[in-house]
């Protein structure tokens, strides 16, 4: 089986810094996806990481740390546009994705 | 093109109705799946088709029957639903099963009365 915790819920203000942990206890683990839902629409991917250490993308950064089971996601200079779901998905070996429960971040100004 | 097109955005059906969810890709992609989201809650796979064959089915109840005509189009029939059948239905793909990152399509926002 698999379990992924993330918080259900984080607000930050515009222009700040926010991260959101992920952690998760698995076997088989291949990756960890990091996606952006915004309410009633699809989920869009941000990030992918199967080794250790720091992804930067823009704004957007993800960690992963395999020995610890644990990854987050990095959100500089925050914007409006930012509030969504972040959901933290974990890919196992031939097999399923999983995803987490999802954190609802609310950006405001 | 890396649009993932589903088709009807909204659906509203009785519990007697039969009813199909379409789904498109021209990404070249020989991994699609279906999920299932309720509100406030993270996308549950249903079903996986890769290279057009169903290779994983996540247990789901036999009202909703998967089809893959080709490689670029997902099927998801419907019949005798239940309310709360009711949720998103999210379309995926990916270039191969689970390995690379899932492109998803916006939904069939789906009501059973």
């Amino acid at each position: 089986g698999q379990n992924i915790d993330q918080p259900t819920e984080m607000t930050a203000t515009e222009g700040a810094i926010v991260q959101i942990n992920c952690t998760y206890q698995t076997s088989g683990f291949n990756g960890l996806f990091w996606y952006q839902q915004h309410a009633g629409e699809a989920p869009t991917f941000l990030s992918y990481n199967v080794l250790d250490g720091l992804e930067e993308k823009g704004r957007f950064s993800s960690f992963l740390s395999r020995s610890k089971g644990y990854s987050y996601l990095l959100l500089k200079e925050l914007q409006m546009k930012d509030s969504a779901s972040y959901l933290c998905a974990v890919s196992r070996e031939g097999n399923n994705l999983f995803f987490g429960t999802g954190t609802r971040l609310t950006v405001i100004p | 093109d890396t649009e993932v097109t589903q088709t009807p955005k909204h659906l509203v059906m009785g519990m007697t109705n039969k009813k199909s969810l379409k789904c498109e890709q021209h990404m070249g992609h020989r991994a699609m799946y279906w999920y299932k989201q309720k509100a406030k809650k993270p996308p549950e796979l249903m079903f996986v088709y890769s290279y057009e064959k169903l290779s994983i089915n996540e247990s789901v109840p036999s009202r909703f029957s998967p089809e893959c005509p080709n490689s670029s189009l997902l099927n998801l029939h419907l019949h005798a639903l239940q309310p709360e059948d009711s949720a998103l239905y999210l379309c995926a793909s990916s270039q191969h099963k689970f390995e690379e990152k899932l492109f998803f399509g916006s939904g069939t926002q789906l009501s059973v009365l």
